[in-house]
């Protein structure tokens, strides 16, 4: 079962340049969510997709944009990178209601220069 | 506003020693608390839960015991391994449907 497939695993980027984190998931979930993941901070919302053609502000969304392609692609934009934007990025998805328990992919690790 | 505090690693043991990872909460009334673990290179997956005061989750020989006084929710397993290295991520969550609130994560480090 591939679960949660993110792309790409890496990607270095300059400085105002843009990019689209992809995310596909495969286990029916209604609910998808885009955390970043920074030392010692744990693991912040950014955005999130309750359910299909639905998308909402998580915790720290400034800089971002996601588009919920279908139920089970949830795309994340960075429209012009920031070194403040240097993180490993995580999709996960869950059943709805969320009961506790998310789904993650491998995380993507992103540089921005 | 809810938050979660993990103590601070990374915590580093041999083979066989005893693990606790402290735990504690912010919140105004009870949530349902979580532990997460990281291997390297992978995402987190669920490690075990607890719903309710004084539930006890387990998984994997790890246990955490939900303690509604002191607000926290420990982890701890009896004979680490080395193959329990990674990161551990206390969570909470109030009701179903809301989302989570992760703390700042434990690096475990096991040596032969």
């Amino acid at each position: 079962n591939a679960g949660v497939t993110q792309t790409p695993k890496f990607q270095v980027l300059k400085t105002g340049q843009s990019m689209t984190l992809q995310c596909a998931q495969d286990m029916n979930h209604n609910s998808m969510y885009w955390y970043r993941q920074d030392p010692g901070m744990g693991l912040r919302l950014i955005y999130y997709s309750a359910s299909e053609g639905t998308t909402d502000k998580g915790e720290v969304p400034n800089g971002y944009n996601v588009s919920r392609l279908n139920k089970r692609e949830f795309s994340l934009r960075l429209e012009s990178a920031a070194p403040s934007q240097t993180s490993v990025y995580f999709c996960a998805s869950s059943e709805l209601p969320l009961t506790g328990e998310l789904f993650f992919g491998e995380g993507s690790r992103l540089t921005v220069l | 506003g809810d938050s979660v505090t993990q103590m601070e690693g990374p915590v580093t043991l041999s083979e066989e020693a005893f693990l606790t990872i402290n735990c504690t909460y912010t919140a105004t009334g009870y949530p349902s608390l979580f532990w997460y673990v990281q291997y390297p290179g992978e995402g987190l997956q669920l490690l075990l839960k607890a719903t309710k005061a004084d539930d006890k989750g387990s998984n994997k020989g790890f246990e955490a015991t939900y303690r509604k006084e002191t607000t926290s929710f420990h982890l701890e397993k009896g004979s680490v391994q080395v193959s329990d290295s990674a990161v551990y991520f206390c969570a909470l969550m109030f009701g179903a449907g809301n989302m989570l609130t992760f703390g700042g994560g434990t690096r475990l480090m096991v040596k032969p």
